[in-house]
């Protein structure tokens, strides 16, 4: 049973470029969230989406957008890009039979130079 | 006001003892649920335990415990037999809200573990 996903594992972008990251959830689950890691510090929610709808919405700018495919797999976008988004970058999923747990997938580490 | 405080930036544990790192939680709903997760060098978030506010005795996972105390909106994970790959990050997390429904969860700063042999 393969668990969540992510590509790429790292990637590197220059300010103003824009970027993709790619989230496949775990098998069974329907919801999934993305968040952004900052060095030294815990996850800050970015949104959640469920039945390719967002949900729910963190405190981030419209720079960061997201998108859920039929088949539950995510894209989170973010576009003019600020030597402040470098961070890891964790999708997580949930939904089956323990609705309330997240799973996370392995993170994409994006630096911004 | 921080809804998840994890006063701990760093402990330390001779292998093969127990060690508990402290997690306090500020919130009003009487329905949430609390969670651990440990966080490697690797970064991948691994799920550790969940809690709910209504369970009534304490969750074990093998090695993991949370001790749960309601009153002091505490949710402490234990940590037994402690082992060289416990040395990671660990974070608590907190899901206000009725179980199952959408929610933002919120992170505590995190525990820097370290295991000495």
């Amino acid at each position: 049973d393969a668990g969540v996903t992510q590509s790429p594992t790292h990637l590197i972008k220059t300010r103003g470029q824009q970027v993709t990251l790619r989230c496949s959830p775990k098998s069974g689950h329907d919801t999934v969230s993305w968040y952004q890691q900052a060095l030294g510090q815990g996850p800050q929610f970015i949104f959640q989406y469920y039945e390719e709808e967002e949900r729910q919405r963190g405190n981030f700018p419209d720079r960061f957008s997201g998108h859920q495919f039929p088949n539950y797999s995510s894209e989170l976008n973010v576009n003019a890009l600020l030597l402040g988004d470098s961070a890891l970058y964790l999708c997580a999923s949930r939904g089956g039979a323990r609705t309330d747990t997240q799973y996370f997938g392995p993170g994409t580490r994006l630096t911004v130079l | 006001a921080q809804k998840i405080t994890q006063t701990q930036p760093g402990m330390f544990v001779q292998e093969k003892e127990a060690v508990t790192l402290d997690c306090t939680y500020d919130t009003s709903d009487q329905s949430y649920g609390l969670f651990w997760y440990k966080q490697p060098s690797s970064g991948e978030m691994i799920f550790l335990i969940y809690q709910g506010s209504y369970d009534e005795q304490n969750a074990t996972e093998g090695r993991y415990s949370l001790n749960f105390q309601k009153a002091r909106k505490s949710a402490n994970l234990v940590i037994s037999a402690s082992q060289l790959g416990d040395s990671a990050m660990y974070f608590c997390a907190m899901r206000e809200g009725p179980s199952g429904g959408s929610y933002i969860p919120t992170f505590g700063r995190g525990t820097s573990l370290i295991v000495h042999p």
